[in-house]
This record gives structure tokens, C-alpha cells and sequence, in this order.
């Protein structure tokens, strides 16, 4: 069965980076789109964009430009989101979500990571 | 951006009512939408996928429908299980969006 298992929750600085790790299993890593949301504490769901690990080509929304990259690590089938020069605004749980497709069509996220917590504190 | 709006922003309902809730899109998004539940510290969940098919598993009183705008997810006939925040997302254009989220309680 898929399995979508993140990292631990980071207390970090302000101004520091973090980077947060999803491992897949369960099916082809490089086969499908991994997707990263961001949920602020009592906030809705937003999206930062998706690395295809088959080539590692990406896309992010403009939001996330110069605060989010997104690689990925074929040999251990891990997908990572790196957070630089951090802020209270980037306090949040951070999701990995796989994306699905029937038809080849996507569809969405029926698959998701439990969520790692970034909380960012002097 | 496509922006994704989702009323009631809240509701209170009770065991057996059927629940309606709304999300309209700013642009035609054809039938790029998803309906997501998500409990209190817990994961979303996916329920609903391309506006209206239910994913395996998901009990058939929750439903989905809409195309290009106006999309709808429908509850007949709630369960104790059931309150949860349900948000939709639109995957038609980048950036991908989410609504705002409606928040389900029982009474």
C-alpha cells in the first residue's frame, strides 16, 4: 500500500533553513508528482508546488519562489522541501501529498503525508 | 489565480440532516475540483475527485457534483463521523488553490 512517512516537527531560528523529508513506499517513486502544502495553525491549505522524481523537474508556486525548493532522492525513494531564511509566517505543518491520475488525467491527492510541524522560534 | 471560495464558512447540523456545501471557482475550471475532509489533527482526506466521483471507500452519502464554476458536495445523511473541515481544490491552472474551508459541527 502507499505510504507517504515524513520527518519529525523542527523548532528552528529565524532566519535559519529547514528541510522536511517524505519517504515513499508502496509504489514507483519516480513514476508519480510529489506535491507540498502548507497549513498554517488554524489556516487553511496552501500549495507550494511539485518535483517529479522521475527527472526532477519541478514546478512552485510564485508565492514559494526564493522560500521553497523541492529535490527529491531516487535511491531512497525521498522527496524533501527546504525552507530558507525563515520567519514566524513560516510556522506551519507541512504536507507531502502524491498526485493521482486515471486516464492519465491528474486528479488530485489520494495520498498524504501525516504532516510535519515547523515551528519557527528564537 | 483561480480563487476558490467556500460557503457557509461554517455550519451546526445534526445526526440524519442532509448538508449541502458551496464552492465556486473565479474562472471555469471545468471539473478540475476535488473535495477534501480533513479531522482535527489529522491528514485531508480525499472524498471526491474530477467534481463528482467518489473515491473507494467513501460512504455513497457523500456526494459531488458541478462543472466550470459551481461545485456542491452533499452529505444526505449525516453521521456522528462526519464533522470535520471539508475543502475543495482546484487543479486546473497554477497555482493549484484550495478553499477557505467549511467547518461541520454537530449541533
Amino acid at each position: 500500500q502507499v505510504q507517504l512517512q515524513q520527518s519529525g516537527a523542527e523548532l528552528v531560528k529565524p532566519g535559519s533553513s529547514v528541510k522536511i523529508s517524505c519517504k515513499a513506499s508502496g509504489y514507483t517513486f519516480t513514476s508519480y508528482d510529489m506535491h507540498w502544502i502548507k497549513q498554517q495553525p488554524g489556516n487553511g491549505l496552501e500549495w507550494i508546488g511539485w518535483i517529479y522524481p522521475g527527472n526532477g523537474n519541478t514546478k512552485y508556486n510564485q508565492k514559494f519562489n526564493g522560500k521553497a525548493t523541492l529535490t527529491a532522492d531516487k535511491s531512497s525513494s525521498t522527496a524533501y522541501l527546504q525552507l530558507t531564511s525563515l520567519t514566524s509566517e513560516d510556522s506551519a505543518v507541512y504536507f507531502c501529498a502524491r498526485e493521482d491520475y486515471y486516464s492519465s488525467f491528474p486528479s488530485g491527492f489520494a495520498y498524504w503525508g501525516q504532516g510535519t510541524l515547523v515551528t519557527v522560534s528564537s | 489565480n483561480t480563487v476558490m471560495t467556500q460557503s457557509p464558512t461554517s455550519m451546526f447540523t445534526s445526526v440524519g440532516d442532509r448538508v449541502t456545501m458551496s464552492c465556486k471557482a473565479s474562472q471555469n475550471v471545468g471539473i478540475n475540483v476535488g473535495w477534501y475532509q480533513q479531522k482535527k489533527g489529522q491528514s485531508p482526506k480525499r472524498l471526491i475527485y474530477w467534481a463528482s466521483n467518489r473515491d473507494t471507500g467513501v460512504p455513497d452519502r457523500f456526494t459531488g457534483s458541478g462543472s466550470g464554476t459551481d461545485f456542491t458536495l452533499t452529505i444526505s445523511n449525516m453521521q456522528a463521523e462526519d464533522p470535520a473541515i471539508y475543502y475543495c481544490l482546484q487543479h486546473n491552472s497554477y497555482p493549484w488553490t484550495f478553499g477557505g474551508g467549511t467547518k461541520l459541527e454537530l449541533k
